[in-house]
C-alpha cells in the first residue's frame, strides 16, 4: 500500500502571500489529521478531518484553515504568512477503531517564510 | 488537558549499550500510548504502541509497558545500534474525546556512536 503523500516537499513563501499544502492518505484511510513541528515548539496539532468534517481543531489562528474532499485528501491553507509560520507541516492519516489512533505520517512540508 | 513528558536530551550511547527514555502522561480519559521515531528529513513512523493498562509494546528489539499506576510509558532497548540514532517521540491518543488528535512530547534525540 502506498504510504501517506505530501506536495509539495518543499515551499518558499513571503510575508503576507498564503499557501496551500496537499496530502494524500494512505488508501481507505478516511481521517487526516495536520501538524505543525517546529524546534521551539514541537509537534502542535492543527486539526483533524474526518468524513469531509472537520472533528478537531487545536489551538490555532483562524489563518490557518483545511477541508477534506470526498476521496479523503486533505488540504491546508496559511493566509497572511508570518515569520512564525516557517515549520515541517506534517499530515498524518489514520483508521479509527476501537484502541487509540495509531497515526500514518507523511514526509511533511517544509515551509519557510521570509 | 492531556500532556505528556518526556526525559530531556540529547541522549548518547556507545553501540551495544542499554537504552531508556522516560515518558509520563497526564490524560483526563484513558488513553492509548505510542512511541513514534522520526528520522533526519523524514516523517514520524509509528515504533510500538499499548492500548490498556500492563500492555507491552514491542518492535524491533524496542519495548514498552503501559503503566496506569505510575502514568508511563519508558521506552528500552538492551542493544542500540548505530542505525537506531534519531529522535524519539512519545505520544498518547485519547479516542473517546480527542479523536484523531495525537499529543506528543518534546522528543529526545538519540545518538549511537560505534
Amino acid at each position: 500500500k502506498a504510504g501517506v503523500t505530501q506536495t509539495p516537499r518543499y515551499l518558499i513563501k513571503t510575508r503576507g502571500q498564503q499557501v496551500t499544502l496537499s496530502c494524500s492518505p494512505i488508501s481507505g484511510h478516511r481521517s487526516v489529521s495536520w501538524y505543525q513541528q517546529t524546534p521551539g515548539q514541537g509537534l502542535q496539532f492543527l486539526f483533524e478531518y474526518f468524513s469531509e468534517t472537520q472533528r478537531n481543531k487545536g489551538n490555532f489562528p483562524g489563518r490557518f484553515s483545511g477541508r477534506q474532499f470526498s476521496n479523503s485528501r486533505s488540504e491546508m491553507n496559511v493566509s497572511t504568512l508570518e515569520l512564525g509560520d516557517s515549520a515541517l507541516y506534517l499530515c498524518a492519516s489514520s483508521l479509527p477503531r476501537g484502541g487509540g489512533y495509531e497515526q500514518y505520517f507523511g514526509p511533511g512540508t517544509r515551509l519557510t517564510v521570509t | 488537558g492531556d500532556s505528556v513528558t518526556q526525559m530531556e536530551g540529547p541522549v548518547t550511547l556507545s553501540e551495544e549499550a542499554f537504552l531508556t527514555i522516560n515518558c509520563t502522561y497526564t490524560a483526563t480519559g484513558y488513553p492509548s500510548l505510542f512511541w513514534y521515531v522520526q528520522y533526519p528529513g523524514e516523517g514520524l513512523q509509528l515504533l510500538l504502541k499499548a492500548t490498556k493498562a500492563d500492555d507491552k509494546g514491542s518492535n524491533k528489539g524496542f519495548e514498552a509497558t503501559y503503566r496506569k499506576e505510575t502514568t508511563s510509558f519508558h521506552l528500552e532497548k538492551g542493544s542500540v545500534q548505530v542505525s537506531d540514532s534519531a529522535v524519539y517521540f512519545c505520544a498518547l491518543s485519547d479516542s473517546n474525546t480527542n479523536a484523531g488528535k495525537s499529543t506528543f512530547g518534546d522528543g529526545t534525540t538519540l545518538t549511537v556512536k560505534p
